[in-house]
Formats: structure tokens, sequence, C-alpha cells
């Protein structure tokens, strides 16, 4: 079955460490897009990859970084420059990413700060 | 600012209702619009779609409407059930600068039996 995997489903990081979330889907999509949601909020975008090795800054993109190695893989790194990484966090992917047509979203990473 | 608001945090409807879910825009080049369904601790679900071509697009029992002159749009679930109750998210995307898909806050719907 085609879709989307985000792992782990819970992680807990410590302050002032890196830690990496991981996205992968087999669903030949161009694009892959990282989300946080946190409580009351909307999704908003951190960072999107319209094709490999290219990837554009979302909307809330620092303390975070992303690569595009493989079409398949988007991992998002959260930095120690992030002041508030405590949410969860949402990949996606979709056919055209110019079309803004429909996401398929993964079942997200709960990260939290300890 | 945000360009696709959801006023609502929550919304109770009796199992057998209407439920109407609302969403307004700012972002004049938003031409399609989407509605997604979010359970807790999952990731959302697309749910149903419209164009900017279209002033309502039907599916089941579920029902999205678009108003383009008051940039309104607003989901109709008729008849609500149990299984309905969950986060619901509007979003737009549009051309150019528009072209990623923005978010509401999103709706808790609660479907009471």
């Amino acid at each position: 079955d085609g879709g989307i995997t985000q792992s782990p489903k819970y992680l807990f990081r410590k302050e002032g460490q890196n830690v990496t979330l991981s996205c992968e889907q087999n669903l030949n999509h161009d694009a892959m897009y990282w989300y946080r949601q946190d409580p009351g909020q909307g999704l908003r975008l951190i960072y999107y990859s319209q094709i490999v090795n290219d990837f554009q800054k979302g909307d809330i993109a620092e303390g975070y970084s992303v690569s595009r190695e493989k079409k398949e893989s988007f991992p998002l790194t959260v930095t120690s420059a992030q002041k508030n990484p405590t949410a969860f966090y949402l990949c996606a992917s979709s056919i055209d990413g110019q079309l803004g047509g429909g996401y398929t979203f993964g079942s997200g990473t709960r990260l939290t700060v300890v | 600012d945000q360009q696709v608001k959801q006023n609502s945090p929550s919304l109770s409807v009796q199992e057998g209702r209407i439920s109407i879910l609302n969403c307004d825009y700012t972002n004049s080049m938003f031409d399609y619009f989407l509605w997604y369904k979010k359970y807790p601790a999952e990731g959302p679900t697309f749910l149903i779609s419209i164009s900017s071509i279209k002033d309502k697009n039907e599916d089941g029992r579920f029902t999205v409407f678009l108003n383009k002159s008051a940039k309104h749009l607003s989901l109709h679930i008729v008849p609500s059930q149990p299984g309905d109750s969950a986060v619901y998210f509007c979003a737009a995307s549009g051309t150019g600068s528009a072209r990623q898909l923005t978010f509401g806050s999103g709706t808790q719907l609660t479907v009471l039996p």
C-alpha cells in the first residue's frame, strides 16, 4: 500500500539537542512538506520541497533544517536554535506542488522537549 | 496575518442534524479550497474540495459551498454521525506565491448521540 511513513510516533528531546524526524513516501510524489501543529492553531508550514535537492522555507523555518537527497525521503531536523520545539509534526506529499492539490499526510510525530 | 480563518474553535451538534462549519479567506489569489478531517494523534485526511469555478460540490453526506464575493466557504454534513466527531481544517491554495496550501486553525466538531 502506498503512503507516507513518519517515525518515530513519539520523540523526547533534551534541551540543547538536535533531533531528526523521518518522513518517507512511496507514492512517487514530487513535492513534500513539513507542517507543525500547536494546540488551537492551524498547520503551519516549516519547509517544502518540490524536487530532489531543492527545498524552500515556509512560514516558520527558523530553528529547523531539511534535506531532500532522494525523492522518497524528506527528513526534518529540529535544532537547538528552535525556541519552542514541543509540537505535533506532520509530513505531507503531493503529486504537483504547484497546483496545491490535495496533500497526503503521514500520521505525525509528537516531539516533547524534556 | 491569517489568510484562512475558522472563527469557531468548536461546534456541538446532535446526531442526525446538520453540521455547518465555516471558513473565511482573505487572499484573492486563492482558487482551490479543501476540507480535511483530523482525529487526535493522526494526520489529516482529505475530505472534499472545490475549485473557484464552482459554487457547490457534493460528496455523499458532505457538501462544500463557496461564495467568492464574500470570500467564504462552508462545509455541510447531513446527517451528522458520532463518527464525524473530529477537527476539521479548511485549506486554500492558488497560483504564484499562494500555491502552497494554507490552513485555517481548525474547528472541533462533536456529534452528540
